[in-house]
């Protein structure tokens, strides 16, 4: 079956530091690894995609490392703002009939930036 | 925000009632999605479409029915609700290509009382 298990569940941090997010899946056969955003009340938002051959990618603050032989991810924040808070969702791609690539969800790491 | 719109945004609704909940999108995207989030659990596959009337079961699709008539819309249908689809549903749509981006509408929050 194929599972994404994200970790801290939860997490608060003080405005101005960095943390780091991580996410284990089993994935199978795995397409790519998108890292997600969702804002209470909101729909999620893309972050970073990654395929197979990538082992980093970045977008402003945020930088996504992965490791497809120990079927990891990370997901760094530097430099923490309050509109950070929020829900953080690993996604794992797998390819699947008609090539919809199902998309298997983590439940997410609740991140809560504080003065 | 990406051209995806829901209806309606929230619904509260009455046991053994059929509910459709539409999904709208303005970006011509082959590929349209129906999740259901619960606290606990990550968003959850409902039904998903790869084209106009071709569709497919997710992991959850157990009382629930899709229709994609034409490449903008999506409906989502639940034929008899019941307390344990109270849950907030998401629409998501893709286009073609393994590693393009997926759009998430803003979500429908169903109570079924």
């Amino acid at each position: 079956k194929n599972q994404v298990e994200q970790s801290p569940q939860s997490l608060i941090i003080l405005e101005g530091k960095n943390c780091t997010l991580q996410c284990n899946y089993t994935v199978s056969p795995f397409s790519n690894l998108r890292w997600y955003k969702q804002d209470t009340g909101r729909g999620p938002v893309s972050l970073t995609i990654m395929t197979f051959s990538e082992n980093t990618k970045s977008n402003g603050r945020y930088t996504a490392t992965l490791d497809a032989d120990t079927k990891q991810s990370s997901l760094h924040i530097t430099a923490s703002q309050l509109s950070d808070s929020a829900s953080y969702i690993c996604v794992v791609s797998a390819t699947s009939r008609g090539g919809g690539n199902k998309l298997t969800f983590g439940t997410g790491t609740q991140l809560k930036v504080e003065l | 925000d990406a051209g995806i719109t829901q209806s309606p945004r929230h619904k509260v609704t009455e046991t053994g009632t059929p509910v459709t909940l539409r999904c709208h999108q303005t970006e011509n995207h082959r590929y349209m999605y129906w999740y259901r989030q619960d606290p606990g659990h990550g968003l959850r596959l409902i039904h998903y479409s790869y084209g106009v009337k071709d569709t497919d079961k997710g992991e959850v699709s157990d009382g629930y029915s899709v229709s994609r008539s034409k490449t903008e819309d999506f409906l989502l249908t639940l034929e008899s609700a019941t307390s344990s689809q109270t849950s907030v549903y998401f629409c998501a749509i893709r286009g073609s290509g393994g590693n393009t981006e997926a759009f998430f509408g803003q979500g429908t929050r169903l109570t079924v009382v």
